[in-house]
Parts: C-alpha cells; sequence; structure tokens
C-alpha cells in the first residue's frame, strides 16, 4: 500500500530556535495531510492540517508547507519551548475510501 | 465536548483473562477507529466503525473482538491475549462526512500489559 515516511527519527533543538519537521509521502492522489503531536503517555493530538490545493497554512507558533512537486510536508515550530518535546507525526488522509496513514513519526527534544 | 475518552487507563491481565475496553464520545462523529501503539512506532488501525458498522477490520486476530453499541460508543472487547499484544490501544472519532475533511480526533488510550 501507499506509505508516509519521515527522513528523520529524532530531532534536538535549543529552546528558543526553530524546528522544522520532514515528512515523505508516496500517494499523489492525497486530499489533505494533518500533523499530530504526541506526549508521552497520551493520544495523538491534532496540530494542524493542510489541504492537498494549498501549499502553506499557518496556526500559532507553527507552519506547515506542502510541495506536492517532490510529494514532502514540513512542519515549522517558531520559538521551540520545551512543552513542544514530543513525537510527531504526519498523517496522509484520501477521502476516497477514507484511508488514514501515519507516518514514521519524529520525536522532537527541546534542550532548556 | 470535544473529548474522546477511553476507560481504563491502565490494564494488566493474564492470558486466560477476559477484559473490555471502552471509548466514548459526544461530539456527533459517525465514525471511530481502534488503534494499536507499540513503543516509538505510529499507531496501527485495527478497526473502523461507520454509521455503528463495522467497515474495515485490519485482519485484526479473534481475540480482539471490537463493538459499537451506539454512535457514541465503541468497546474493544479482549479474550486469551499474548504477551506481544502488549501496548497502547487508541481511540479515535471523525465527522464521517463524505468529501470533508476526516480529521480524526483521539483519546488518551488504555495502556495494556498481557502476563
Amino acid at each position: 500500500g501507499e506509505s508516509v515516511g519521515l527522513h528523520l527519527p529524532t530531532l534536538s533543538v535549543q529552546e528558543g530556535d526553530n524546528s522544522i519537521i520532514n515528512c515523505a509521502y508516496s500517494n499523489s492522489a492525497s486530499d489533505y495531510f494533518i500533523w499530530y503531536k504526541q506526549e508521552s503517555g497520551k493520544g495523538p493530538q491534532f496540530i494542524i492540517d493542510i489541504r492537498s490545493n494549498m501549499d502553506k497554512r499557518q496556526g500559532q507558533r507553527v507552519t506547515v508547507l506542502l510541495n506536492k512537486t517532490v510529494k514532502h510536508l514540513s512542519l515549522q515550530i517558531a520559538a521551540t519551548q520545551p512543552g513542544d518535546s514530543a513525537v510527531y507525526f504526519c498523517a496522509e488522509i484520501t477521502l476516497t475510501g477514507n484511508q488514514f496513514y501515519f507516518g514514521t513519526g519524529t520525536s522532537l527534544t527541546v534542550i532548556p | 465536548d470535544t473529548e474522546v475518552t477511553q476507560t481504563p487507563k491502565h490494564l494488566v491481565m493474564g492470558m486466560t483473562n477476559k477484559k473490555s475496553l471502552k471509548c466514548e464520545q459526544h461530539m456527533g462523529h459517525r465514525a471511530m477507529y481502534w488503534y494499536k501503539q507499540k513503543a516509538k512506532k505510529p499507531p496501527e488501525l485495527m478497526f473502523v466503525y461507520s454509521y455503528e458498522k463495522l467497515s474495515i477490520n485490519e485482519s485484526v486476530p479473534s481475540r480482539f473482538s471490537p463493538e459499537c453499541p451506539n454512535s457514541s460508543l465503541l468497546n474493544l472487547h479482549l479474550h486469551a491475549l499474548q504477551p506481544e499484544d502488549s501496548a497502547l490501544y487508541l481511540c479515535a472519532s471523525s465527522p464521517y462526512q463524505r468529501g470533508n475533511e476526516e480529521t480524526q480526533y483521539f483519546g488518551p488510550g488504555t495502556r495494556l500489559l498481557v502476563l
């Protein structure tokens, strides 16, 4: 089947720096994408999504970029804080057939 | 109410026990999901219910038996589990409106340990 993967399994950043988490996907028919944050012992928490007809979407301190040419998705976190330490998953959704695939995850550690 | 709740939070069971995991949402969502998640891995889809009917079973062993009594509740009945079934079991729900974004909202999970 289709797969969604991440380039970096772990990422360490200094508090206050910006973080970039990447995700590669393979299904060009995917309709939209979601970034989830999962803290230790908790379920995945929705952060931000983006439709396939968009290139960029901004939230509070987070920006998602979508490059359909190279099938690449990224999550940028501005002024990273210790509370941002978690595993981040991208998810790829194809509305036809209600297909929902998670990427492999990136563990973000923020160094105070 | 924008939460998915799951009980119990933790569960320890022997291989001969029968137990059930429970999930509840009051967002009017018509699709509900069970996922299994091992440490440092993404969630793996087990079952999908849409409009209280089982629509997807990802080749899950019969020792896991899902049940959807109504649109707000989802159960997972466990019997004769193996130690390798120890994992975090996540429930999620989504609106299930064709053509619209199908964001899944997750519960906190049940941490299961099979001895």
